[in-house]
């Protein structure tokens, strides 16, 4: 119960397209959702996060979609670039554990 | 300096050599984190220190031991580790930890057992 499933394991999108990463949870406590970016040789950074209040979040080129009733979220990357090349992790937390549980990671590759 | 600073960033080490792993935070954070990163395996959370106070041991072998001397640095020692204890050793920190604090990562110590 405590999974979260990403997928795909990996994409690859030409510049100017769109990016399309899907989570599921099963776990109906958790109420915080954000997604990492992580650079080859660096640690992940936080990108953007939502709590299931709203069902969209968007900060400029990134938006999260969140359906409560599917229990699914998902990352849209419009205009994509190849600076935006890296791993995405999904994760989700909340209830009476603050501890994050992450999916496996989506590795995106944006070619030029 | 800003952020979360870990070093060594990288370490090769016998199955029967002793190290530590720093971390340094930033960010005026009261609670710090350590995970293991493998390939294509979720982040795997092995420590949680709040205050300074062991919060969390997620069933961590006893030959990785953590150590929290103050709320600004982390350290995990090393002892006759196993091969497949190679892997990215990532520290983060929060403000504190409740569920919608988001976690600051430093950039890891890749570790290789030989």
């Amino acid at each position: 119960q405590q999974q979260v499933k990403q997928s795909p394991q990996s994409l690859i999108v030409q510049k100017g397209g769109i990016s399309i990463i899907n989570c599921a949870y099963e776990n109906t406590a958790f109420d915080y959702f954000p997604w990492y970016q992580q650079f080859p040789g660096k640690g992940p950074a936080l990108l953007i996060a939502i709590r299931p209040d709203v069902s969209e979040k968007k900060e400029g080129r990134f938006t999260i979609s969140f359906n409560k009733s599917a229990k699914q979220f998902s990352l849209h990357i419009m205009d994509s670039q190849p600076g935006d090349s890296a791993t995405y992790f999904c994760a989700a937390s909340g209830g009476s554990n603050y501890k994050l549980t992450f999916g496996k990671g989506t590795l995106l590759t944006v070619n030029p | 300096e800003t952020g979360v600073t870990q070093t060594p960033r990288h370490l090769v080490m016998g199955m029967t050599n002793k190290k530590s792993l720093k971390c340094e935070q930033h960010l005026g954070h009261n609670a710090m984190y350590w995970y293991k990163q493998s390939a294509k395996k979720p982040l795997e959370l092995m420590f949680v220190y709040s205050l300074e106070e062991r919060v969390e041991n997620n069933s961590v072998p006893s030959r990785f031991s953590p150590e929290c001397p103050n709320s600004s640095h982390l350290f995990l020692h090393l002892h006759t580790l196993q091969p497949e204890d190679s892997a990215l050793y990532l520290c983060a920190s929060s403000q504190d930890r409740a569920t919608n604090q988001p976690q600051h990562f430093g950039d890891g110590t890749r570790l290789s057992i030989l």
